[in-house]
Parts: structure tokens; C-alpha cells; sequence
């Protein structure tokens, strides 16, 4: 497609449910980032891949939040028995270089998940 | 995580003024990325900035790329309505993969 996308839009899910967030990154893009973006807040890095591999994972809050990119291209962030405190938007970026310091990111929509 | 300082925080104008904004870090970066956020919606990339003392425009937006590579600023000149939202900065320092995102500053534009 034309740009990064992301669903679904929203999500709400009850303390302790687990929650799949899916990426389309830009075709061809070969590295894709995940953010955490709390309300009032700038994004915060989470993981990163280049093609499947998870070279980045050092953003992730704890072992109940997991990222995978099993064909180099969708990825998808899976959050185990989500809290209150996964409350927040997230958001995927994709960028055409191997080298991110040399590129730059494009964002998709984000997905709103709220933890009842 | 870290976040870049990023001022003003928010700011209220008068449609036609000129704004500026700038985001500093105690780390020397690389890059910096200019972004603005509409609610609801994810960051859209407005400036690209890779070498310290560059000087990029993007129509009415202007920013620079500090020389000691530890800021940036961002100038709007002429507001719009439409320039209404709110604007982050984000920088990539010298090692890792891990872009840092300002604070944000939220712009409002009176008629």
C-alpha cells in the first residue's frame, strides 16, 4: 500500500487479556519499529527489525509484551495479559534503509488500546 | 526511556505569526526528524535533517540541524489554521537503532 498501516484502529480488552496489534509496513521496507505512545507523551521506542530479524528488543516494558516479523514484512505485537498501565497508543514505522541512522521513519495510524 | 527537551511545551498564536521551537539533548545525534501529530493520528514526517549546520525548508517550515549536534529547531512562518496540532522532534544518536522523541509542543492557531 501507499503507507504504513495499522489495526485494528482500536482495542479494548479487559485486565488480563491477551491482544494481537498488527503492522502493514510500506512495501519494500525493510525495517519496522514499534512505539509506545502514552497520552500527553512523545513515542517510545520498543523493538526493531530488520527483514524478520529482531535486532532491538531493549524497549520493551516487560516478558508479557512480544514482537515477531516471522516474513520480513507484517509484524505483530502481542501484549499477555494486558494491565492498566498497557493503556496507550501504539505505533508502527517503517524505513526503506538497513541503516536507520540514514533514513528516515513513516508512521502508520497507531492502534488506541485501552485496559479496562 | 529518554526523552529530547523539547520548548515550549504548547503555544497560542495569531494566524499570520511566525513560530519557532527547538529540542535539545545532552547526546550528540546523528540525525533529526521533525514531525507533526493530528489527534488520532500517527506523526507525519516533515523534515529530514542528517548533518550538523543543515539548513532544510519544506514550504513555510524551516529547520535546522544544531552545530554542536545536540539541538534542532523547527520555524513556521506565516501560521495557518491548519499548521494546528502538535509538533515532535526525534533524534538518532551516534550508536543503536533507537530514535528518541521530544516532549512534543502543541500549537494552536487563533483566526
Amino acid at each position: 500500500g501507499a503507507g504504513v498501516s495499522q489495526s485494528p484502529r482500536y482495542k479494548v480488552a479487559k485486565r488480563g487479556q491477551d491482544v494481537a496489534l498488527r503492522c502493514d509496513p510500506i512495501s519494500g521496507h525493510v525495517s519496522l519499529f514499534w512505539y509506545q505512545q502514552a497520552l500527553g507523551q512523545g513515542p517510545e521506542f520498543l523493538t526493531y527489525f530488520q527483514n524478520e530479524a529482531q535486532l532491538d528488543k531493549s524497549g520493551l516494558p516487560s516478558d508479557r509484551f512480544f514482537a515477531e516479523r516471522p516474513e520480513g514484512s507484517v509484524s505483530t505485537l502481542k501484549i499477555q495479559r494486558t494491565q492498566q498501565e498497557d493503556s496507550a497508543v501504539y505505533l508502527c514505522a517503517s524505513s526503506s534503509r538497513l541503516e536507520s541512522g540514514t533514513d528516515t521513519q513513516y508512521f502508520g495510524p497507531g492502534t488506541r488500546l485501552t485496559v479496562l | 526511556g529518554q526523552q529530547l527537551n523539547q520548548s515550549p511545551q504548547s503555544m497560542f498564536i495569531q494566524e499570520g505569526e511566525d513560530v519557532s521551537m527547538n529540542c535539545t539533548s545532552s547526546s550528540i545525534f546523528n540525525t533529526w526528524l521533525w514531525y507533526k501529530q493530528d489527534p488520532g493520528e500517527g506523526p507525519v514526517l516533515l523534515i529530514a535533517l542528517y548533518k550538523a549546520g543543515e539548513l532544510t525548508s519544506n514550504g513555510r517550515l524551516t529547520a535546522q540541524f544544531g552545530i554542536t549536534r545536540k539541538d534542532s529547531f523547527l520555524n513556521i512562518s506565516a501560521s495557518i489554521p491548519s499548521d494546528v496540532g502538535i509538533y515532535f522532534c526525534a533524534g538518532l544518536p551516534n550508536t543503536g537503532n533507537q530514535f528518541y522523541f521530544g516532549t512534543g509542543t502543541s500549537l494552536t492557531v487563533i483566526p
